[in-house]
């Protein structure tokens, strides 16, 4: 079935380091691709999309561009701040009238 | 607009006990869905509704959960009797619709089953 795969935390990083957070999905057609983001204490909020194949999804300084070839939509930002210690959650839509499916979850924290 | 409304925030309560969770969606949202988390299993979809019919409930765990949705602008999650294992917190999400729109999700209810 349609499945998404994220690299597992906890992910630790000191303030203005590079981030990666790699995801990988399964599925069958041409899914729309997601990223969540949920800060301590909240629910879930959407941080970028992307609907097509070679669509790059950005906010926040974070971006994903959506390969079809490797079936990836890995989240980057260049210079993390302290404010971006959450949990990310990546997700697709597999198609049609269908809800997300949602990754485990990679929990970040950005130390000062 | 003020979001996806959950009540109660915190909930505590005794193994047995009858707990019921609620959730305003935002105005004019066509589709409901309702979430359980916890630090084993992840973010769990439980059950989903468009235009307050039940779609897909086969996420709920046992016949001890229900949910309904008696009208667009309210819905319920209901464990009887509650034991331990249901701690966790729980999450109300609305959106336009399924597909590509946007989920919102509420501040979530914390669960705690003694």
């Amino acid at each position: 079935g349609d499945s998404v795969t994220q690299m597992e935390g906890p992910v630790t990083l000191s303030e203005e380091a590079f981030l990666t957070i790699n995801c990988t999905y399964t599925a069958t057609g041409y899914p729309s691709l997601f990223w969540y983001v949920q800060y301590p204490g909240e629910g879930l909020q959407l941080l970028l999309k992307a609907t097509k194949a070679d669509d790059k999804g950005s906010n926040k300084g974070f971006e994903a561009t959506y390969r079809k070839e490797t079936t990836s939509f890995h989240l980057e930002k260049g210079s993390v701040q302290v404010s971006d210690s959450a949990v990310y959650f990546c997700a697709l839509n597999p198609s049609g009238n269908t809800p997300l499916v949602f990754g485990k979850g990679t929990r970040l924290s950005v130390i000062a | 607009d003020a979001g996806v409304i959950q009540s109660p925030r915190h909930e505590v309560t005794e193994m047995g006990q009858e707990v019921t969770l609620r959730c305003k969606p935002i105005s004019g949202h066509n589709s409901l869905f309702w979430y359980r988390q916890t630090m084993m299993r992840g973010l769990e979809l439980l059950i989903y509704f468009n235009n307050n019919v039940p779609i897909d409930d086969s996420g709920m765990p046992e016949d001890r959960f229900s949910a309904k949705m008696p009208n667009a602008s309210f819905s319920t999650l209901k464990i009887q009797p509650s034991e331990p294992r249901d701690s966790a917190v729980y999450f109300c999400a609305s959106s336009l619709g399924t597909g590509t729109y946007e989920q919102y999700f509420g501040p979530g209810t914390r669960l705690t089953v003694t």
